[in-house]
């Protein structure tokens, strides 16, 4: 079946503008991840859905980051006023249910000017 | 909090020849460990993962690991390397909350493999 998509696969934005990324995670699995996996800092978890709801946003690392999910389905993490910072590879990762595997998508390319 | 360290940053075998890659975690309690590989411009694939019971595991791909609690280590290994194998390699570790099982992440294992 279809695994975890992510669009877009590559952003070039500039600083100080907003971007989306978006996250279909694989049908009927309640629970969707975003990680970020920068040179600097590695792989970092962001936050975690359960259906539409954020019981972890632990991870996010300002406010300037934000994430909703709707439908239990689709998910989009938006990053306003983007810094050269942000620039990394964007990863969703959905499971079936909290304490199932994780399945990753290929991940959006985000880059900064 | 927990933390996993993979000390080998990069390592490099010959086609054919064994590999162990070190996976070190730090926590109280015996989490869930993972090993996922990264192919260049891919995600994560899951090779295998140990939450309880037999502490050696099989993966995909002919992949291994043993989970050593004595260690803090679940090192992954493989009895001979396919040029196909290079990749990096993630070891990752969570624990069961009320709140999801989000992954801590090593450093990562760059691995090349010469012909």
């Amino acid at each position: 079946g279809a695994g975890v998509s992510q669009s877009p696969s590559n952003k070039v934005t500039e600083k100080g503008k907003d971007v989306e990324l978006r996250c279909d995670p694989i049908s009927g699995h309640t629970a969707l991840y975003w990680y970020r996996q920068s040179l600097g800092q590695g792989l970092e978890f962001l936050i975690y859905f359960q259906g539409n709801s954020a019981p972890d946003k632990s991870g996010l690392p300002s406010d300037r980051f934000s994430a909703e999910r709707t439908g239990g389905s689709v998910s989009t993490l938006t990053i306003q006023r983007t810094q050269q910072e942000d620039s990394a590879v964007y990863l969703c990762a959905s499971s079936l249910d909290q304490v199932d595997t994780q399945y990753f998508g290929p991940g959006t390319r985000l880059t900064v000017l | 909090a927990q933390s996993v360290t993979q000390p080998d940053i990069h390592i490099t075998v010959s086609e054919g020849a064994s590999l162990e890659l070190r996976c070190n975690y730090s926590y109280g309690a015996t989490p869930y460990l993972f090993w996922y590989v990264q192919s260049p411009g891919q995600g994560l694939q899951l090779l295998l993962k140990y939450f309880s019971g037999d502490t050696l595991v099989q993966g995909i791909k002919g992949f291994e690991a043993e989970f050593k609690r004595s260690q803090s280590s679940f090192n992954l290994r493989k009895p001979s390397v396919h040029w196909s194998d290079a990749a990096e390699y993630f070891c990752a570790v969570t624990i069961l909350t009320g709140g999801g099982n989000k992954l801590t992440f090593g450093t990562g294992t760059q691995l090349k493999v010469e012909l």
